[in-house]
């Protein structure tokens, strides 16, 4: 069975600082893929990244980057230089074989 | 390109009523999903279909849910009779079987759900 975990419910930061958001994953699938969403809080899944299981490299797109090490089944996000448009819950997700599993999302507040 | 679409965006009914969702898929996406998104946690797969065909639906609870693809395009969800812990986000995805971007699922606005 495939599992995500993101530990973290909620998470409040001030605009400007950096962010990482924390993601693990259980599978025994030899190819698979990870996501990450962002939901605001009108309600639509907006996709940001997949990666494969076979391409470990990190990628960084504007201010988001995403750190995929398969050694601690992992895929962290990390905003930087947070903005208040980043409020929103974001889901790290996963497909093996089967369906796509969703974490329970972690909350992100960014104040001004 | 349009994305995907959903209707309605509200909906409130007393439970044992029955209520219907509509979603029309990105042009050209075969694959459409249905998924159940309770308060504070991920979306879960209710059911997936492959143009007009099911290719899993076993996580939906038959009893009271039912879908359709008819003409392998435009899909709807039915709950009949609704109950309380039915109130939910209803969110409908499409993804395309082109090589390269097969997995990746696009989503709807949803349809919130509220049964009284």
């Amino acid at each position: 069975a495939q599992k995500v975990t993101q530990a973290q419910t909620e998470i409040s930061v001030v605009e400007k600082e950096d962010v990482t958001l924390d993601c693990v994953y259980e599978t025994r699938d030899t190819t698979y893929y990870l996501f990450w969403y962002k939901q605001p809080p009108s309600g639509e899944l907006v996709f940001l990244i997949r990666r494969n299981s076979f391409d470990e490299q990190n990628e960084i797109s504007g201010r988001y980057s995403w750190n995929f090490q398969k050694s601690t089944s992992s895929f962290n996000f990390t905003i930087t230089a947070s903005q208040v448009v980043d409020s929103a819950v974001y889901f790290c997700a996963l497909r093996g074989y089967s369906t796509l599993t969703f974490g329970k999302g972690t909350m992100l507040l960014v104040s001004p | 390109e349009a994305g995907v679409a959903q209707s309605p965006r509200y909906k409130i009914i007393e439970k044992r009523q029955s209520v219907a969702f509509w979603c029309n898929p990105i042009s050209g996406h075969a694959t459409l999903y249905w998924y159940q998104q309770i308060l504070g946690q991920g979306p879960k797969l209710l059911i997936q279909f492959q143009n007009n065909g099911v290719v899993d639906d076993s996580q939906l609870p038959k009893d009271r849910f039912s879908a359709e693809r008819l003409k392998g395009v435009d899909s709807t969800l039915k709950i009949q009779p609704a109950k309380l812990e039915d109130s939910a986000v209803y969110l409908c995805a499409s993804s395309s079987v082109s090589t390269g971007d097969q997995e990746t699922q696009y989503f709807g606005p949803g349809t919130r759900l509220l049964v009284l």
